[in-house]
């Protein structure tokens, strides 16, 4: 089945430094990757949705400045954490849907998850 | 907009017992159904998935069934193991949008 491969897993770095988390497809296409932001015991809040070659769209109340997303490749999408606060720490977790073929259509394309970055700053 | 509500948890439960964990869903047009598990320190894993009405989806003794009249797409199993204790998400996803989730129900079965 897709795999999507998430990295790092997990990341403990000090306040003010930027952290680069990667979300890759492994084995298909992914025309649009999703960012997900999970508390301890809360539910996933996305966070943007980025399509590739094109800018990502944030969901109200997401700083673009603070997470900056770039999905350069049909294969490669990335989170960068900047000046990160011990506020910032979370578990983020991305997903990717590829392009439907034939008859399938776009919209019923599943979202294939990563493991999650569990980000802790100090 | 679209959201999603299950049930609030824990649930615990003896093995062998029957599970049932409700969702229900507000929604514009015609969404796909879909729950998911997440197992201690891990990602998401996709547990079935409905797109039309009256579709039942199943996998792993899981099973939901799409149900248009009631907004809902509750998951059932007739017998847990131990090895189901997770928690389970239940989303929705309209045409080309993202997964919307519900807030998630932790399930603990014991031995």
């Amino acid at each position: 089945g897709a795999v999507v491969s998430q990295h790092p897993s997990w990341v403990i770095c000090k306040s003010g430094t930027s952290v680069k988390i990667e979300c890759r497809s492994l084995d298909f296409q992914a025309t649009t990757m999703f960012w997900y932001r999970q508390f301890p015991k809360q539910s996933l809040m996305l966070m943007a949705t980025s399509n590739e070659g094109s800018k990502a769209t944030y969901e109200q109340g997401v700083e673009k400045d603070k997470f900056l997303i770039n999905h350069a490749s049909l294969t490669l999408s990335t989170l960068t954490v900047t000046s990160a606060h011990p506020e910032d720490s979370s578990f983020y977790i991305c997903s990717a849907r590829g392009r439907g073929q034939g008859l399938t259509t776009y919209s019923n394309q599943p979202q294939h998850f990563g493991d999650g970055t569990r980000l802790s700053i100090l | 907009g679209n959201s999603v509500t299950q049930m609030e948890g824990p649930v615990t439960l003896s093995e062998e017992a029957f599970l049932t964990i409700n969702c229900t869903y507000t929604a514009t047009g015609y969404p796909s159904l879909f729950w998911y598990v997440q197992y201690p320190g891990e990602g998401l894993q996709l547990l079935l998935k409905a797109t039309k009405a009256d579709d039942k989806g199943s996998n792993k003794g899981f099973e939901a069934t799409y149900r248009k009249e009631t907004t809902s797409f509750h998951l059932e199993k007739g017998s847990v193991q131990v090895s189901d204790s997770a928690v389970y998400f239940c989303a929705l996803s309209g045409a080309g949008t993202a997964l919307i989730f519900g807030k998630g129900t932790t399930l603990s079965v014991s031995s």
